[in-house]
């Protein structure tokens, strides 16, 4: 089955930096790539997705590219702040299927 | 985005005792919505899947007559923990897919706020 390892565990930033954290998936047959941001005690919120047929989507101060050859998938959060400060997982999706969830990281973005 | 609602939000029980916990799509219509467990600042462990008008489909090692899981309708599943135990308590929640359209390209899960269930 599907494989997901999520990089790093932890993260602190100071405010106004960046953030990027990395996804590696074993299943080359995976195709939707979703983000997730959990804050503590609430489910999980989708922040931005990417399908296989695409390599890089920005919604805002966030962005995810995708690289299909080398199996990986990042998430990149620029201009960080406090609220942003939450633990983040990364999905990788085959088709119509069931997800396979990274083990998340904690982001501490300090003010 | 889609809303998923989860009704409780926190429940306590007894050792023994059944709990129903209840997932419903505000604003579509899920043919598929999963249930997960989360133990504290650990992942989700996907315990089913659960098709509208059909069977559970249970991950390897979920008993499946202990987490009784029912989608009666296209917008409402829900998961009875049934005789629980102290074992039990976790944050449950649940997710429910909304079909992309994309030509199978992969489709996009929405999830509830979960449920904090703890026995005593």
């Amino acid at each position: 089955g599907e494989n997901v390892e999520q990089h790093p565990s932890t993260l602190s930033v100071q405010e106004g930096d960046s953030a990027v954290i990395k996804c590696t998936y074993s299943d080359s047959a995976s195709n939707y790539f979703p983000w997730y941001k959990q804050e503590l005690g609430k489910g999980p919120q989708l922040i931005i997705d990417i399908r296989s047929n695409v390599g890089e989507k920005k919604d805002q101060r966030i962005a995810v590219t995708l690289n299909k050859t080398a199996k990986h998938f990042s998430l990149h959060i620029t201009e960080t702040q406090p609220e942003d400060s939450a633990v983040y997982f990364c999905a990788a999706t085959l088709g119509a299927g069931k997800s396979t969830f990274g083990d998340g990281t904690t982001l501490t973005v300090k003010p | 985005g889609a809303v998923v609602s989860q009704h409780p939000s926190r429940v306590i029980c007894k050792s023994g005792t059944s709990v129903k916990i209840e997932c419903r799509s505000l604003d579509f219509q899920a043919t598929t919505m999963f249930w997960y467990r989360q133990f504290p600042k650990k992942s989700l462990m996907l315990m089913a899947t659960s098709n509208e008008g059909s069977k559970a489909t249970y991950e390897q090692g979920v008993e499946k007559d202990k987490f009784l899981i029912n989608h009666a309708s296209l917008t409402l599943s829900t998961l009875t923990v049934t005789s629980a135990h102290p074992e039990d308590s976790s944050f449950y929640i649940c997710s429910a897919r909304v079909p992309s359209g994309r030509g199978g390209l992969g489709d996009t899960q929405y999830f509830g706020p979960g449920t904090r269930l703890t026995v005593l």
